[in-house]
């Protein structure tokens, strides 16, 4: 199992462009998440899925486009990136809901907005 | 709302001293506690967790007790190795329909051999 895949690792982009964060698993996971990481906040989380087709905003939901139409992939959409937006994003999966569903984490995307 | 406070890095130690990182959370409910560690370039891993109040969660010679009566969940190891280097985050969850984990700031840990 190649567990939680995000690509690309790095990203720099322009205000204003637009780009997409690839999340993949292969486990078989129904639950699946974005977060963001800032310095000295933390991880929050942006949006999540349940399942294929079903999305739901997370805390931080502003300027993220989400959809989850197979279980496997969770593609993040930044429709018009802004330096705001400049974060390390993580992708996150567990086999359902419930803290005994051990969440498993991508190796995260550095993405700057210039 | 829920929240995690955990004591600021860095946190520098020699190979096999003691090391304590102090977690402390807020919450509402009853909420389920867990260490996440962040080695250098990989993304976060579960390291430990506990789901009640007196639970100790143990991993990799690493422990934490969850207090509710002091809200604290503090990571502990006897004798750290300079592979223990890494960033440390406390984070709770309360087990709803969002699944989201509330984190901590992160403590970077590093061992000098």
């Amino acid at each position: 199992n190649a567990g939680v895949t995000q690509t690309p690792k790095f990203q720099v982009l322009k205000t204003g462009q637009s780009m997409t964060l690839q999340c993949a698993q292969d486990m078989n996971h129904e639950y699946m998440s974005w977060y963001r990481q800032d310095p000295g906040m933390g991880l929050r989380l942006i949006h999540y899925s349940v399942g294929a087709g079903i999305t739901d905003q997370g805390e931080v939901p502003n300027g993220y486009n989400v959809s989850r139409s197979t279980t496997e992939d969770f593609p993040l959409r930044l429709l018009s990136a802004a330096p705001s937006q400049t974060s390390v994003y993580f992708c996150a999966s567990s086999y359902n809901t419930g803290v005994n569903n051990e969440q498993f984490f991508g190796p995260g995307t550095r993405l700057t907005v210039l | 709302g829920d929240s995690v406070t955990q004591m600021e890095g860095p946190v520098t130690l020699s190979e096999e001293a003691f090391l304590t990182i102090n977690c402390t959370y807020t919450a509402t409910g009853y909420p389920s506690l867990f260490w996440y560690v962040q080695y250098p370039g990989e993304g976060l891993q579960l390291l430990l967790k506990a789901t009640k109040a007196d639970d100790k969660g143990s991993n990799k010679g690493f422990e934490a007790t969850y207090r509710k009566e002091t809200t604290s969940f503090h990571l502990e190891k006897g004798s750290v190795q300079v592979s223990d280097s890494a960033v440390y985050f406390c984070a709770l969850s309360d087990g709803g329909a969002t699944n989201k984990l509330i984190f901590g700031t992160g403590t970077l840990l590093a061992v000098q051999p």
